[in-house]
């Protein structure tokens, strides 16, 4: 079965710094890419950003890039969110979500999430 | 950054009734979009991708239809558990992804 758990989600103060982690099982997780896709509270869905499987391709929304770092360590099943000068509009519940793609490829579209994990931007 | 819009914003039926929602994109994203169903204090599902395409496990009362830049998503008849808010999102020009801002299927 496959599970992705977020863990790290805190309060902190703008322009303070965060990592989250995100725990992968049940597949083989360095055939897969990764993202992180964030949602306020009671709104929307927005993509925050990719590590490519097979390699060390990253992508990012605008305006999180020179803020946030993706990273992973497939000997630990594990991606990463390195979150730095936050703004009150990072508040969100942050997922981890699994590629479709599989070996391969990147499709872009997200065929298993976690549970989350609630990031508070506020001083 | 392709904008996807959704509609209506609420859609009020009850269990048997047929759900049409609908997705339009400000430019064409081709067939490389996809639905998702997020219930109450849960993660999104995936639903549909490619427009048609039922993803793994989706029961057969879910379709999908659309090419260029309107796309609809139909559940045939409602069960209880598929109240609930659907997004979709498309991977035709990234980065970044972009979601719908989600359709909500209440209770008549």
């Amino acid at each position: 079965e496959v599970q992705l758990v977020e863990s790290g989600g805190v309060v902190v103060q703008p322009g303070g710094s965060l990592r989250l982690s995100c725990a992968a099982s049940g597949f083989t997780f360095a055939d897969y890419s990764m993202h992180w896709v964030r949602q306020v509270p009671g709104k929307g869905l927005e993509w925050v950003s990719l590590f490519s499987w097979g390699g060390d391709t990253t992508y990012y929304r605008d305006s999180v890039r020179g803020r946030f770092t993706i990273s992973r360590d497939n000997s630990k099943n594990s991606l990463y969110l390195q979150m730095s000068r936050l703004r009150t509009e990072d508040t969100a519940l942050y997922y981890c979500a699994r590629d479709s793609g599989g070996y391969g490829q990147t499709n872009n579209y997200f065929d298993y999430w976690g549970q989350g994990t609630l990031v508070t931007v506020s001083s | 950054e392709i904008v996807l819009t959704q509609s209506p914003a609420t859609l009020s039926l009850s269990p048997g009734e047929r759900a049409t929602l609908s997705c339009r994109a400000s430019q064409s994203v081709h067939s490389y979009l996809a639905w998702y169903q997020q219930k109450s204090g849960q993660a999104p599902r995936l639903l549909i991708y490619d427009a048609s395409n039922r993803a793994t496990g989706i029961p057969a009362r879910f379709s999908g239809s659309g090419s260029g830049t309107d796309f609809t998503l139909t559940i045939s008849s409602l069960e209880p558990e598929d109240f609930a808010v659907y997004y979709c999102q498309q991977r035709s020009s990234w980065p970044p992804v972009t979601f719908g801002p989600g359709t909500k299927v209440d209770l008549k």
